[in-house]
């Protein structure tokens, strides 16, 4: 059985804090690992995607590969109380299909 | 004019009803998915199509059914409703082309069964 693991919080921050989200897969074999981020009630959004080690950055959200290790993590910089949230993380299998992690909730506090 | 529309947002039904959850994507994406999501248990995937030929069953099929009517439209039911199916359901599209595997979600729609 191919996994996704997250934990599930909540994680508290202060604004303006630094987030650090965490999560780590089972399949070896994957090569897609996305960041989604929904909101109570919503729809998954997708934020962010990475596919090789290492960082990568898009304005306050930076993802960090580790094929190695099988980890991913989502940093959020300056946290705002808007990105309060839940956040999952998803990689791919070897179907073409995406495993999801059950989400990790942020809460980010004034 | 949202790219991924699912109708109705909200449904209430009750067991043994037949009720169909429709999907449709203007996109151009050749994959859609359903998922239901439960509180605690995250995204669980009960049926996938690669193209309008190919349907899979996912994790959780059982009691449900799936038809492909076309590219754009993915539609889900539920034969005769049972409280369990009581979910938040979203249907997704992801594109072969792109050659990624990101996925893109609708609005989804909230059942209940009573």
């Amino acid at each position: 059985q191919k996994e996704v693991e997250q934990n599930s919080g909540p994680l508290s921050v202060p604004e303006g804090a630094i987030a650090s989200l965490n999560c780590t897969y089972s399949d070896r074999g994957s090569q897609s690992f996305f960041w989604y981020r929904q909101y109570s009630g919503k729809s998954p959004e997708l934020i962010m995607s990475i596919y090789s080690n290492g960082d990568k950055e898009d304005g306050r959200f930076t993802a960090q590969l580790n094929k190695a290790s099988q980890y991913v993590s989502l940093l959020i910089r300056d946290s705002q109380p808007s990105d309060s949230a839940t956040y999952l993380c998803a990689v791919n299998d070897d179907t073409d299909k995406l495993i999801f992690g059950t989400g990790t909730r942020l809460q980010v506090f004034p | 004019d949202a790219d991924v529309t699912q109708t109705p947002r909200n449904r209430i039904t009750k067991t043994g009803k037949r009720i169909m959850l429709e999907c449709s994507q203007t996109k151009g994406h050749d994959r859609m998915y359903w998922y239901r999501q439960d509180p605690g248990l995250g995204l669980r995937l009960i049926y996938y199509s690669f193209d309008v030929k190919d349907i899979n069953k996912g994790e959780i099929s059982d009691g449900y059914s799936v038809s492909r009517q076309a590219q754009a439209k993915f539609s889900l039911s539920l034969e005769s409703a049972i409280p369990n199916q009581t979910a938040l359901y979203f249907c997704a599209t992801s594109d072969t082309r792109t050659g990624g595997y990101e996925q893109y979600f609708g609005p989804g729609t909230r059942l209940t069964v009573t």
